[in-house]
């Protein structure tokens, strides 16, 4: 079963520095995407950032970017220049791409302030 | 274009009775997924719906069930609740033949279980 680690339960940030959230995966497929998903207080959660595993180019969106180490089983993402709006809950997710099915699995998540 | 629709938001119910929340994904997608979220436990897949079909299970008793009709609303139930059943219960929809199958979420309905 595929598994998907956030080691750091809560993170701090001050406004327009940068700061990188950790993801780890386990999974024996080859061919599956990872996401990185944002819950603000408001609860509805968005899609922040996505990166095939077929792709070596790491993604990026605007201040948002990824360090994918398929080797390793690493998924990190760096924020930029962050934003008080920044301050939200970050789950890391996992899909096998094959499976017909559009299940993710998640990681506990990280819990990201930013410090005016 | 609306977004995805849960309804209630909130409730509160008693240990016994049973709940069923709703879903409206948005319009055109297919594929509707539920999620468990608690604090403990974090998000946990209940089930996943396309084209009236459930399509995938997780690890959940069978006291929870779903369903999606034709119009892709999808339903779901969960009958002789729990305190342990106290969650944020998120629904997601998804446009059947995206490569990556992004999941938008709606703002979830928060239950109560006393």
């Amino acid at each position: 079963a595929q598994t998907v680690t956030q080691s750091q339960p809560e993170m701090s940030v001050q406004e327009a520095e940068t700061v990188t959230l950790s993801c780890t995966y386990d999974t024996s497929e080859s061919d599956y995407y990872l996401f990185w998903y944002k819950q603000p207080p408001s609860r509805q959660m968005i899609l922040v950032i996505r990166q095939e595993a077929y792709k070596q180019q790491n993604a990026t969106e605007n201040r948002f970017s990824v360090n994918f180490q398929k080797a390793a089983k690493s998924f990190s993402l760096k924020i930029s220049d962050s934003q008080l709006g920044d301050a939200a809950m970050y789950f890391c997710a996992y899909r096998f791409s094959g499976a017909g099915s559009y299940q993710l699995t998640f990681g506990k998540g990280t819990k990201l302030s930013v410090i005016p | 274009k609306a977004g995805v629709t849960q309804t209630p938001r909130y409730l509160i119910k008693t240990r016994g009775q049973q709940v069923t929340l709703s879903c409206s994904p948005i319009s055109g997608h297919r594929s509707v997924s539920w999620y468990q979220q608690t604090p403990g436990q974090g998000l946990q897949f209940l089930f996943e719906y396309f084209s009236e079909t459930q399509r995938n299970k997780g690890n959940f008793p069978g006291r929870f069930s779903g369903r999606q009709f034709s119009n892709s609303r999808s339903e779901m139930n969960v009958s002789t609740l729990e305190l342990g059943d106290s969650a944020l219960y998120l629904c997601a929809s998804s446009r059947q033949g995206a490569n990556t199958g992004e999941l938008f979420f709606g703002e979830g309905s928060r239950l109560t279980v006393l």
